[in-house]
């Protein structure tokens, strides 16, 4: 699977947009971009993931360059509760479809 | 139930005994995995179910650890005579087959080696 690169850590003000930002310029064809985060002691969440269209839903928004090389996950109006780590993961699509996940981007909301 | 479900949800073993991981996935979801995360570490794969078969347990760290699934549904993670460096959270995910469909964690079960 193609590796992705993540700043380590990046803070926001609360109510701001979060943009947070990767990098995986290995990726093929066949391979979406996912996103996942993981709140201190919780199993991770899924966030959203794309292939090569922009995607929203209630969560976040997802931005992906035409080259596909890198995107952006956007956090429209963060909380204090969105502070956690963000994976930015880039995944198969056949069958054997685990996650690997990376060290993340720690994600700090300020108040 | 609604989501992926594990058991027990903490587990303290003495070094040398076997233990017994439990996870019950999304009914309906055909494929299952087995993950373990050491203490402000990333997420290590461990297993892969297809169905009831495991076609990919490339992630298993030594021949103490087994996982099996029966009924295309509940699998446990085995692992004999456990050493403190077994401590971690593990954590099960299911999913319907394929890599487009999102993958949901369980709250995984948090064991502890003494």
């Amino acid at each position: 699977d193609a590796k992705t690169t993540q700043p380590p850590s990046m803070d926001c003000a609360e109510g701001r947009a979060a943009n947070l930002p990767c990098n995986h310029s290995t990726i093929s064809g066949n391979e979406y971009v996912y996103w996942y985060r993981q709140i201190h002691s919780q199993g991770p969440q899924y966030i959203i993931h794309g292939l090569k269209n922009n995607e929203t839903n209630e969560m976040a928004s997802l931005i992906i360059t035409e080259d596909r090389k890198s995107s952006t996950l956007i956090l429209p109006h963060a909380t204090l509760r969105d502070t956690a780590v963000y994976y930015c993961i880039v995944r198969r699509t056949g069958a054997n479809s685990k996650l690997t996940f990376g060290k993340g981007i720690t994600l700090s909301v300020r108040p | 139930g609604a989501g992926v479900s594990q058991s027990p949800s903490n587990k303290v073993t003495e070094k040398g005994k076997d233990v017994e991981l439990r996870c019950d996935p999304i009914s309906g979801h055909t494929a299952l995995y087995w993950y373990r995360q050491r203490l402000g570490q990333g997420l290590e794969f461990l297993i892969y179910f297809q169905g009831n078969s495991a076609p990919d347990k490339s992630g298993l760290p030594s021949d103490r650890f087994s996982a099996e699934r029966t009924g295309e549904s509940v699998s446990t993670l085995t692992i004999q005579r456990t050493q403190q460096e077994d401590s971690a959270v593990y954590l099960c995910a299911s999913n319907q087959q394929g890599g487009m469909y999102e993958q949901y964690f369980g709250p995984g079960t948090r064991l502890t080696v003494t």
